[in-house]
């Protein structure tokens, strides 16, 4: 089955450490794209790649940082540099740039204390 | 940049009932795509739909590019139906999502 897998569903972390989140597509996508959403709101693009070796920062890239080495991964750090990093984290693919249709993971919520 | 605002906020029905849910944009657009967020946070792509008019099921939407607007009927609405309807339009490289519309649909 083609799709997009995220781990781990659930993450909890203290503050001050860095956290990594997976993100797998086997879709031949060359796109992907990192989302946070918070409680009642919409999403929020924190970084894009529309190819390997090259990525670009969204709205809210402070305190985050990707790497896109392999066409089917583009895992998200969240550093301690992130002020607020507790949210629901999302991951996205396209066969191209944004005009063409976008598909989610299912998700990573992170917990920090 | 482009603005997205949907209509309403809140919604909520009895089971069979119809609804229809707005998207309103600001400028031109080459993708609007709704989306349903089940309540385990999964996003589900309903329609990839820049204009036009689309069906499937007991759904379907239309787009009014030149009016800059987008429709999402869902006919005889299920308790499943529930969640939160996405509008989301690409605007200076990046997909630009509303606030959404939270769905309750009552047995």
């Amino acid at each position: 089955d083609g799709g997009i897998t995220q781990s781990p569903k659930y993450l909890f972390r203290k503050e001050g450490q860095n956290v990594t989140l997976s993100c797998e597509q086997n879709l031949n996508h060359d796109a992907m794209y990192w989302y946070r959403q918070d409680p009642g709101q919409g999403l929020r693009l924190i970084y894009y790649s529309q190819i390997v070796n090259d990525f670009q920062k969204g709205d809210i890239a402070e305190g985050y940082s990707v790497s896109r080495e392999k066409k089917e991964s583009f895992p998200l750090t969240v550093t301690s540099a992130q002020k607020n990093p507790t949210a629901f984290y999302l991951c996205a693919s396209s066969y191209g740039r944004y005009s063409y249709e976008q598909y989610f993971g299912p998700g990573t919520r992170l917990t920090v204390t | 940049g482009i603005q997205v605002e949907q209509s309403p906020p809140d919604l909520i029905l009895q089971e069979g009932a119809n609804s229809t849910l707005r998207c309103n944009f600001s400028d031109s657009v080459n993708n609007l795509q709704w989306f349903h967020q089940n309540p385990w946070g999964q996003l589900i792509n309903l329609f990839y739909i820049p204009s036009g008019t689309k069906q499937n099921g007991r759904l379907s939407a239309t787009t009014v590019a030149t009016e800059r607007y987008s429709l999402l009927y869902i006919s005889s609405s299920q308790t499943t139906d529930s969640g939160v309807y996405f509008c989301a339009v690409d605007g200076s490289e990046k997909l630009v999502f509303g606030k959404g519309t939270k769905l309750t649909v009552n047995p």
